[in-house]
Order: structure tokens, then sequence, then C-alpha cells
């Protein structure tokens, strides 16, 4: 069966410091792979998404990039965060054309 | 493209009562229709979903949903809640064949007993 694996779990860093979050998939093969961010209050927003090794899709401009190195690994980076950036990020998972499968997140709380 | 509205954003609801959370969508072409649970500090877990065939939908831990085109729907329901339900609970739509969810911005449940 297929899982999906998410760390840090809890994160508290500086304004300013740099972000490394990772997502990795188990049991599965070229998935679509998806970053997503709730901030408080709001819903979830679309980050990024790759369908494959090195494609990358923004959804919004911001302080955030997002790296896909190998077929089952999705990396969420930034160089300087801010105070904005604290939220709650899950990573997301889909083969085939219909169901998502999210990761367990990681709460970030920048300083 | 797609969006979701979520009628309520928040439910109080006491223990082994009914509760119906109310989803619209908009969409000039076919979609699929899903609806997730988060609990605090967790991630999305599918509840159930609608690609085609039986408008009723039934999925995990009791829940179902019955997608109406006509009215662009697809209200999720549980006809006896447990405290257990209380959470964050999102629909979402997606195009046939689209790479993209589009969510809508929940609905907090709270059972009490």
């Amino acid at each position: 069966s297929q899982t999906i694996h998410q760390w840090p779990a809890t994160l508290v860093q500086p304004v300013g410091s740099p972000l490394s979050l990772e997502c990795t998939v188990e049991g599965t093969s070229n998935p679509n792979l998806y970053w997503y961010r709730q901030a408080a209050g709001r819903g979830l927003q679309l980050l990024f998404y790759s369908v494959g090794i090195g494609q990358i899709s923004s959804e919004v401009p911001q302080n955030l990039s997002a790296s896909r190195p190998q077929d089952r690994q999705f990396i969420l980076s930034s160089k300087k965060l801010l105070l904005s950036d604290s939220g709650f990020y899950l990573c997301a998972w889909k083969t085939g054309t219909d169901t998502q499968y999210f990761g367990p997140g990681t709460r970030l709380t920048v300083l | 493209a797609q969006s979701v509205t979520q009628l309520d954003s928040q439910v109080p609801v006491f223990e082994e009562a009914p509760v119906e959370l109310r989803c619209n969508y908009s969409s000039s072409v076919s979609v699929y229709l899903f609806w997730y649970v988060q609990y605090p500090n967790q991630g999305l877990q599918l509840l159930l979903k609608y690609l085609s065939g039986s408008t009723l939908v039934k999925g995990i831990n009791g829940f179902e949903a019955e997608f109406n085109k006509s009215q662009t729907s697809f209200h999720l329901r549980k006809p006896s809640v447990h405290i257990s339900d209380t959470a964050e609970y999102f629909c979402a739509v997606s195009r046939s064949n689209d790479y993209k969810l589009s969510f809508g911005a929940g609905t907090t449940v709270t059972v009490r007993a």
C-alpha cells in the first residue's frame, strides 16, 4: 500500500532563516505531487505541483520554491522566511485521474 | 475554472443528532467531487468521492453525500454523529483528468454531549 511521509512534524524558525521541508511517497511510481499551505483561519492554498522529476508548476508568486529531485521526493524551500510563511504545510500525491492523498503535515511557526 | 462554496463555516451539533454540511460548486464541464475530513493537527483524510454513476455515495465513518447536477451541489450527511466526528470538513472539486483540486473554505463541526 502507498504511504506518504512529511518531516519535520513541527518547526519553529526565526525570520530570515532558510527552510527545507521534505515529502516522500512510498508504494507508487510517477505520482503527481502537491504542496499546500493552510494559514490560520484560511482554507487550503495550492502552492506547487509536479507531474514528474524536475517539473514544477507554481500556483502563486511567493517566498517559497519547490524541487523534485527524485520520482517520489518533493521538497519545499525558502532562502529567507517571512512571518507570513507560518502555517500548516501539507504534501499530497495522486496517480491516475481522481483522488489526492495527503500527508500528515508540517506545522511551521516563524518568529 | 471551477469553484467551491461551503455554505456553513461552523456547525455545532449534539451527539447522536443528524448533521448536513452543504457544498455547492460551479463548473462548465464534468467534475469529480470529494469530501475530506481533517482532525486537529493532522492531514486530510478522504471521506468519500463522486466520479460517476450512482448519485448517492457512501463513505467511511457512516457519512454519505448526494450529487445533484441540476443544483450543482454535493451535500454531506450523517444520520447520527459522535463526539469523534468533531473536525473540519472540506469539499473539493476537480475537472475530469485535471491535475488540480479546488477546495472550499471548510466547515468546522463541533459535536457536543
